[in-house]
């Protein structure tokens, strides 16, 4: 099964730039990486996708290495809003996989 | 545009008990999914649905799980009988097709007693 990993944890200054990584190396060539976020006991939220290309959106920008084994997403300017589990997904394979715990420290 | 509902947000049944979900989608998404989340552990594929037919169900714990998708519309994911280890919240989500990004619903949070 293709799976995902990311790191567990990570913290963030407020107002900073958040980094979160992602592992997919066995990503199949037509399957797009989706990030999603859960805050607290809310349902998954869409974040942004992509397949080959780096994307922006209002919320944030997705880095997708020329392998496309990794990602990264970039939240610009991190708020105490931003705290949230946040998921990497190759959805075609419908795996989320524990995401990452970041904590927006003020 | 309204979101993907669920029904309830909250149950809790003894065990043996049956308990159907409801999942209604976003109002022309062909594709909807079912997930749950099991306490402690990460977010689990149960099944997708394309209009009212499964195209994969490859997710589904055992055959105390039915779910169904009566004209392509709402669906319902039927626990009978439930156990302690059905606990856990269950998300739905629905989508246009492939490419696009899911729309999750807020959740049911079951606990089997």
């Amino acid at each position: 099964d293709a799976k995902t990993t990311q790191p567990t944890s990570m913290d963030c200054a407020e107002g900073r730039a958040a980094n979160l990584p992602c592992n997919h190396s066995t990503i199949s060539g037509n399957e797009y990486v989706y990030w999603y976020r859960q805050i607290h006991s809310q349902g998954p939220q869409y974040i942004i996708h992509g397949l080959k290309n780096n994307e922006t959106n209002e919320m944030a920008s997705l880095i997708i290495t020329e392998d496309r084994k990794s990602s990264t997403l970039i939240l610009p300017h991190a708020t105490l809003r931003d705290t949230a589990v946040y998921y990497c997904a190759p959805l075609n394979q419908f795996y989320f996989g524990t995401g990452t715990s970041l904590t927006v420290i003020p | 545009e309204a979101g993907v509902t669920q029904f309830p947000s909250h149950s809790v049944i003894e065990k043996g008990q049956t308990v159907t979900l409801r999942c209604d989608p976003i109002s022309g998404h062909d594709n909807l999914y079912w997930y749950r989340r099991v306490m402690g552990k990460e977010i689990k594929f149960l099944l997708h649905f394309v209009k009212e037919s499964k195209q994969d169900e490859s997710g589904m714990p055992n055959n105390r799980f039915l779910a169904e998708r009566t004209g392509g519309t709402y669906s319902t994911l039927k626990v009978q009988p439930a156990e302690l280890e059905d606990s856990g919240v269950y998300f739905c989500a629905s989508s246009q097709g492939r490419g696009s990004g899911y729309t999750f619903g807020s959740g049911t949070r079951l606990t089997v007693v």
